[in-house]
């Protein structure tokens, strides 16, 4: 079973609104952790915010909020007030487990964004 | 402050050649991530150090590929006799890890064999 799945290979969504990026994960282990990273198309990976599963809260930066809803295992991004600079390539991933080895990450395969005016 | 740095940015080399890519990872940093990421795979992880072991190297696809950190700071990952398949780009990442589980990327090394 795929540990990260995004089922949107691309979205559109118009200057200034708002859009969800869909994630959902599977895993056993308690402890974990999900992020989300953006890929213009320069092709570096930008980190854009970060949930763990102890987190009360759901995680924002900015324009950025993750929407974490544990008991369906999703790990949605929403950003707010899109931007034409937006547009890029969007990776859900995961860390699990404790400890040093469960820090490598576990990517999904992309939401493509295109914010148009 | 500077962020992770990879070179070179681009290697085109022929088929049966050996490689050197070199990361440069965050100052302090002293988690440091191999990842590739090509057409038919992905993302995927090859290998973590902690300072200067590896107690993670399962993603590693073969025996041909090696890589090793000194200092506590700049990594490098050796191909031996590249193939076509080895074709991607491979993206470094550091981290604060324990402090912090965020992982800052590198822009990569496009490598691509002929």
């Amino acid at each position: 079973a795929q540990k990260i799945t995004q089922t949107q290979p691309g979205m559109f969504v118009q200057e200034k609104e708002a859009v969800t990026l869909d994630c959902t994960y599977d895993t056993s282990d308690p402890s974990y952790g999900l992020f989300w990273y953006k890929q213009p198309s320069s092709g570096e990976m930008i980190f854009l915010i970060y949930q763990g599963s102890y987190d009360q809260q759901n995680a924002t930066e900015g324009r950025y909020s993750l929407n974490f809803q544990k008991a369906r295992k999703s790990a949605n991004l929403v950003i707010s007030a899109s931007q034409l600079g937006d547009s890029a390539m969007y990776f859900c991933a995961m860390r699990e487990g404790r400890g040093g080895t469960a820090s490598k990450l576990t990517f999904g395969t992309g939401t493509r964004l295109q914010v148009t005016l | 402050g500077a962020g992770v740095s990879q070179s070179p940015s681009n290697k085109v080399t022929e088929k049966g050649k050996d490689v050197e890519l070199r990361c440069d990872p965050i100052s302090g940093h002293t988690a440091l991530y191999w990842y590739r990421q090509s057409l038919g795979q992905g993302l995927e992880f090859l290998i973590y150090f902690q300072g200067n072991s590896a107690p993670d190297k399962s993603g590693l696809p073969s025996d041909r590929f090696s890589a090793e950190r000194t200092g506590g700071s700049v990594s490098t990952l050796t191909i031996q006799r590249t193939q076509q398949e080895d074709s991607a780009v491979y993206l470094c990442a550091s981290s604060s890890y324990p402090i912090s589980y965020e992982q800052y990327f590198g822009p990569g090394t496009r490598l691509t064999v002929t």
